[in-house]
């Protein structure tokens, strides 16, 4: 079974549209994290979500926001995308200091 | 600014050799330390984790170095199979609980030669 779990793997979509990305885990872990990766593999962590209670948020545009129907989903949506969006997302989950897995990744490609 | 980064930013070993992959860090508050390895295409996987009051651990191939002293730390793969051949990862967690997240790296890519 997969632990960390993204939809979809592929996202191409126009500027200005507004886009979501889900994010699923079935380890049972309290808190779950989005990162963004850029074209030079360069990984920052964008979100954090503790008990449905956001933890983190680094200087990222408020175009993104974190949604956690629970505690096993963390998705992530996007307004108003922009060229500079373009990249690679992962979610990710820990059981506090131990245990970061991560998913598989969604490429997001803005045109 | 990022606190962890790498010296090398590609690295080739022939297969079968033993590689080692090399990590500075900046902050002192850092006391948890994971190396992961991403392959094209896929998320970064945990490889082995070191807690500040280490200086060693070791897995099946791997170990981990961690010197406090001057901030530095490194993966060892012993005897490179092609499979090792991804980029790698350095990351860091500073005490204050695990929502705090990971602070990564930018990453080496190592290519093991035939």
């Amino acid at each position: 079974d997969t632990a960390v779990s993204q939809t979809p793997k592929y996202l191409v979509t126009q500027m200005g549209n507004d886009k979501s990305i889900k994010c699923e885990q079935n380890l049972g872990h309290d808190t779950m994290y989005w990162y963004k990766q850029d074209s030079k593999k360069f990984l920052k962590i964008m979100f954090s979500y503790n008990n449905k209670e956001l933890i983190i948020n680094e200087t990222v545009p408020n175009r993104f926001s974190p949604k956690s129907p629970d505690k096993a989903h963390l998705n992530l949506h996007i307004n108003s995308l922009e060229l500079g969006d373009s990249a690679v997302y992962f979610c990710a989950s820990s059981q506090g200091r131990t245990g970061w897995y991560f998913g598989p990744g969604t490429r997001l490609t803005v045109l | 600014g990022e606190s962890v980064g790498l010296h090398l930013p590609t690295l080739s070993v022939q297969e079968g050799d033993n590689s080692i992959i090399n990590c500075a860090y900046s902050n002192s508050a850092s006391d948890y330390f994971i190396w992961y390895k991403q392959e094209s295409g896929k998320g970064p996987q945990f490889i082995i984790d070191i807690r500040s009051n280490m200086d060693k651990r070791q897995g099946q191939r791997v170990t981990v170095l961690l010197n406090k002293t001057v901030k530095h730390l490194s993966l060892q793969i012993a005897a490179t199979q092609p499979g090792d051949s991804a980029v790698y990862f350095c990351a860091e967690n500073i005490a204050g609980g695990g929502a705090d997240g990971l602070t990564f790296g930018k990453g080496t890519h190592l290519i093991i030669q035939p």
